[in-house]
């Protein structure tokens, strides 16, 4: 049963558009949201991240905006590069604990074509 | 800045072979991690350590062992290697009350 949900594989976009990566979750009690982003050969390096107690949390180029109610967030580049193409993760935690362990969704391929 | 090193980037081995995939942090580090990736199935967890001798399964364990005799190093252990088990691995790292995890390189296994 996949608790995270990255429902498109792949995006394409042109450079110097939006790209909105989006992610869905199963489990409300899932408290902590955070956005990786990995390069073929090297491993995931962590983009930006938010708590369920905030809707939006900005960072440069790139917000992640999270809707509880609908458990869904969302990562929105702008403007986007060709250096951000990669696959992009999204993953949650339930903060249960101090495993700090992390459910990962099944990654987006996106494409920023110059 | 944090440094996670993964013993090999590239391993090819035989069905029936014992492999260890050896990982190693700096950064003082209580939990430690092992995820493999898929192409579609994205980072499954194999199992995680939350301090030294410690270990959990994750959602992925069965065909994998793991040890952490030193807080700095966690090692898996693929005991009898199978072709379903060629993956990339990934091991990761993080601080016991944050959640941000630190990855290594990678190690791409092949099972021949």
């Amino acid at each position: 049963d996949q608790q995270v949900k990255q429902n498109s594989p792949s995006l394409s976009v042109q450079e110097g558009r939006i790209s909105i990566l989006n992610c869905d979750y199963t489990n409300s009690m899932f408290d902590y949201f955070l956005w990786y982003k990995k390069y073929p050969a090297e491993g995931p390096t962590f983009l930006i991240s938010i708590s369920s107690i905030k809707d939006k949390n900005e960072d440069g180029r790139f917000t992640v905006f999270l809707n509880k109610s609908a458990k869904h967030l969302s990562l929105h580049i702008v403007p986007s590069q060709p250096g951000d193409s990669a696959v992009y993760f999204c993953a949650a935690s339930d903060g249960s604990g101090n495993t700090g362990k992390l459910i990962f969704g099944q990654g987006t391929t996106l494409q920023v074509k110059p | 800045d944090v440094k996670v090193t993964q013993s090999s980037r590239y391993l090819v081995k035989r069905t029936g072979e014992k492999v260890f995939l050896e990982c190693v942090q700096d950064m003082d580090h209580e939990n430690m991690f092992w995820y493999r990736q898929d192409p579609g199935l994205g980072l499954r967890l194999i199992y995680f350590s939350y301090d030294v001798k410690m270990k959990e399964k994750g959602d992925i364990p069965e065909g994998y062992s793991v040890s952490r005799e030193k807080k700095e190093r966690f090692s898996l252990i693929l005991e009898s290697a199978s072709t379903n088990q060629t993956s990339m691995y990934l091991c990761a790292s993080s601080f016991a009350i944050q959640e941000t995890q630190y990855f290594g390189p990678g190690t791409r296994l092949l099972v021949l």
